[in-house]
């Protein structure tokens, strides 16, 4: 069965990094374009950036253009998320997500099959 | 950006009641690309239906989703105990991928 399994979550000050990872199993990784989702604390969903299944195209949310860069490495059907500038208001649970329909879209078109269940980004003084 | 607006904000029902829950979007959704999750505490989302009426694999057909255009409904036909959640649409058609701000279900 599908399974996505995100890690790399902490506790940063302001301005600093973190990379999270998600590692996917169960379905042919390479395929399908991923996405990473955040929740605040007691929040909604905000969609953060998405990446096509070879990598070539990537996608950023206004609030963290500039800051976040997302890729994957197919041979090891992982996902990452680097974090550059960490402000307060990145804290959240930080959830990656498989893009469904039949494959090899342009990160459009799908819904998120498949979720994580998230890591934790706590960004505070 | 497409804002999704969501109503009501929370919903208080019965087990055993119909739960009608609205998504209304700023601008037209193309090709209905539109989805409803679920998500319960401390669990990720679920997708639950997607193009605006399909249901997602494995999802009760007490749920259904209807609507094109701009308004979007999702409907829960009989509440189980299991139902009470937070729901969440969102359009997966255009950029930014978006999501309403929720409509949380309890009971009453």
């Amino acid at each position: 069965q599908v399974q996505l399994v995100e890690s790399g979550g902490g506790v940063v000050q302001p301005g600093g990094s973190l990379r999270l990872s998600c590692t996917a199993s169960g379905f042919t990784f390479s395929k399908y374009a991923m996405h990473w989702v955040r929740q605040a604390p007691g929040k909604g969903l905000e969609w953060v950036a998405s990446i096509v299944y070879d990598g070539s195209n990537k996608y950023y949310a206004e609030s963290v253009k500039g800051r976040f860069t997302i890729s994957r490495d197919n041979s090891e059907n992982t996902l990452y998320l680097q974090m550059n500038t960490l402000r307060t208001e990145d804290t959240a649970l930080y959830y990656c997500a498989e893009e469904g329909g039949p494959g090899y879209s342009d990160g459009y078109g799908n819904p998120f099959d498949y979720w994580g269940q998230g890591t934790l980004v706590t960004v505070s003084s | 950006e497409i804002v999704l607006t969501q109503s009501p904000g929370t919903l208080s029902l019965s087990p055993g009641a119909r739960a009608t829950l609205s998504c209304r979007t700023s601008q037209s959704i193309s090709n209905s690309d539109l989805a409803w999750y679920q998500q319960k505490p401390g669990q990720a989302p679920r997708l639950l239906i997607y193009g605006a009426s399909n249901r997602a694999a494995g999802i009760p057909d007490r749920f259904s989703g209807s609507g094109s255009g701009t308004d979007f409904t999702l409907t829960i036909s009989r509440l189980e105990p299991e139902d009470f959640a937070v729901y969440y649409c969102q359009q997966y058609g255009s950029s930014p991928h978006t999501f309403g701000q929720g409509t949380k279900l309890e009971i009453k």
